[in-house]
């Protein structure tokens, strides 16, 4: 399966602290995409990265990726309690259509 | 969630009972997904569609149905032949990839429950 892998699966943090999740994949890429998703809700786009790219900032948000180890990282600096919310990474098949698979998610405690 | 809306956000259906959750969007987008989310998962594509009057099946097709009538509109029929239809279900739309890659609008998404 070309699904990513999100870990680690929950983390919990205190606000003000940085929160750093992982995905890893397992075939070529043309991009990679980070989402998040409240309880209950539709899956929100945060950043989009090619696989040419190799870091990308927005906001508090910075995204690594390294096609070497087939890997990306998201950090979230500054946590809120309103960042409480799982993350997924989402990775863009080859071949055309702008289809994603879609790792398992990392669910994210931000304690106030 | 702006956009895309899904309803009902709730559906409770009998088993045997075939059950079409709605999908519309204001984006103009010409690619339509069909997700369906279970527990502690990520998300499976059932079908997609980048135009309309044309579907292809995803990785978990078996039991689902679709149709692409309209631009706006891409209706999911979750049919008696889905052996475990209770999840939730994501609605997508995107601009149609030629070449490069976009990011996907989803909708609030509907829990279906089959007893």
């Amino acid at each position: 399966s070309q699904q990513g892998e999100e870990d680690p699966q929950a983390l919990s943090i205190q606000e003000g602290e940085n929160a750093t999740m992982n995905c890893s994949y397992k075939t070529s890429i043309n991009n990679l995409q980070w989402y998040r998703q409240n309880s209950g809700r539709g899956l929100v786009h945060l950043i989009l990265i090619r696989s040419n790219e190799r870091e990308k900032h927005s906001g508090r948000l910075r995204v690594t990726l390294d096609t070497s180890k087939k890997s990306s990282s998201l950090l979230i600096t500054a946590s809120r309690a309103a960042d409480t919310a799982s993350y997924f990474c989402a990775t863009g098949r080859t071949g055309g259509a702008n289809n994603l698979f879609f790792g398992t998610g990392t669910r994210l405690t931000v304690i106030p | 969630d702006g956009g895309i809306t899904q309803s009902p956000k709730y559906l409770f259906r009998k088993e045997g009972q075939n059950v079409t959750l709605s999908c519309e969007q204001n984006l103009n987008h010409d690619a339509m997904y069909w997700y369906r989310q279970d527990p502690g998962q990520g998300l499976r594509l059932i079908y997609y569609s980048q135009i309309v009057n044309d579907f292809q099946k995803g990785d978990i097709a078996e039991g689902y149905s679709v149709s692409r009538e309209k631009k706006e509109s891409f209706p999911l029929t979750v049919t008696s032949a889905q052996k475990n239809p209770t999840a939730f279900y994501l609605c997508a739309s995107s601009i149609a990839a030629s070449g490069r890659s976009y990011e996907q609008y989803f909708g609030p998404g509907t829990r279906l429950t089959v007893t």
